[in-house]
């Protein structure tokens, strides 16, 4: 997942711009994928996922890149609006896990 | 009504206090979760549940403990509770093919002082 530390890494982007929020993932064997989007005093939703054997899938807004080859997952938010400003965050999944495995996140503040 | 309903929202306790969170959610799902999140940390997992008589610890269970008192209600406790455990709480919920992803309700955020 991303990196962990006391700190977020903060996007900020300017409302009408586009947004790139990157996720590294840590296994290998992960082959699907969901990004969150956490707003303030709220739980994490369900924005997309893509699966291991595509590298690319879009959505409302939203465009999700997976690059196997470096363990690499992006959220591209096109036209960022300021109900964007959220934390976001990738998790994978790992049928020898069962489980998601999440990332720290990053928080992305929409300017005017 | 939300699907997973956490409660309280919010809480203020003391150290060596006990505190127990609760969950109920109405999707009808067997698995449930309670993950921790703390500032700068992906969500960790606590305790995760496949169905009322079967309860896992997660990679941080150490000072928790948890009841599924039903299918729809997962409740977490904390026996004492320690400032450490001060953290954004979540319980969430999943069908059988959990891979399609967790449906999280809205957390209690828990200090400890």
């Amino acid at each position: 997942g991303e990196s962990v530390g006391l700190h977020l890494p903060t996007l900020s982007v300017q409302e009408g711009d586009n947004s790139i929020i990157n996720c590294a993932y840590s296994n290998s064997a992960s082959d699907y994928f969901i990004w969150y989007k956490q707003e303030s005093g709220k739980g994490p939703q369900f924005i997309i996922d893509i699966r291991s054997n595509m590298d690319k899938r879009q959505g409302q807004r939203v465009t999700v890149l997976l690059n196997k080859t470096v363990k690499h997952l992006s959220l591209q938010i096109a036209a960022t609006q300021p109900g964007d400003s959220a934390v976001y965050f990738c998790a994978e999944w790992t049928d020898s896990w069962g489980k998601f495995q999440f990332g720290a996140g990053t928080q992305v503040v929409v300017t005017p | 009504d939300a699907d997973v309903t956490q409660t309280p929202r919010n809480r203020i306790t003391k150290t060596g206090k006990r505190i127990m969170l609760e969950c109920s959610q109405t999707k009808g799902h067997d698995r449930m979760y309670w993950y921790r999140q703390d500032p700068g940390l992906g969500l960790r997992l606590i305790y995760y549940s496949f169905d009322v008589k079967d309860i896992n610890k997660g990679e941080i269970s150490d000072g928790y403990s948890v009841s599924r008192q039903a299918q729809a209600k997962f409740s977490l406790s904390l026996e004492s509770a320690i400032p450490n455990q001060t953290a954004l709480y979540f319980c969430a919920t999943s069908g059988q093919n959990a891979r399609y992803g967790y449906t999280f309700g809205s957390g209690t955020r828990l200090t400890i002082v």
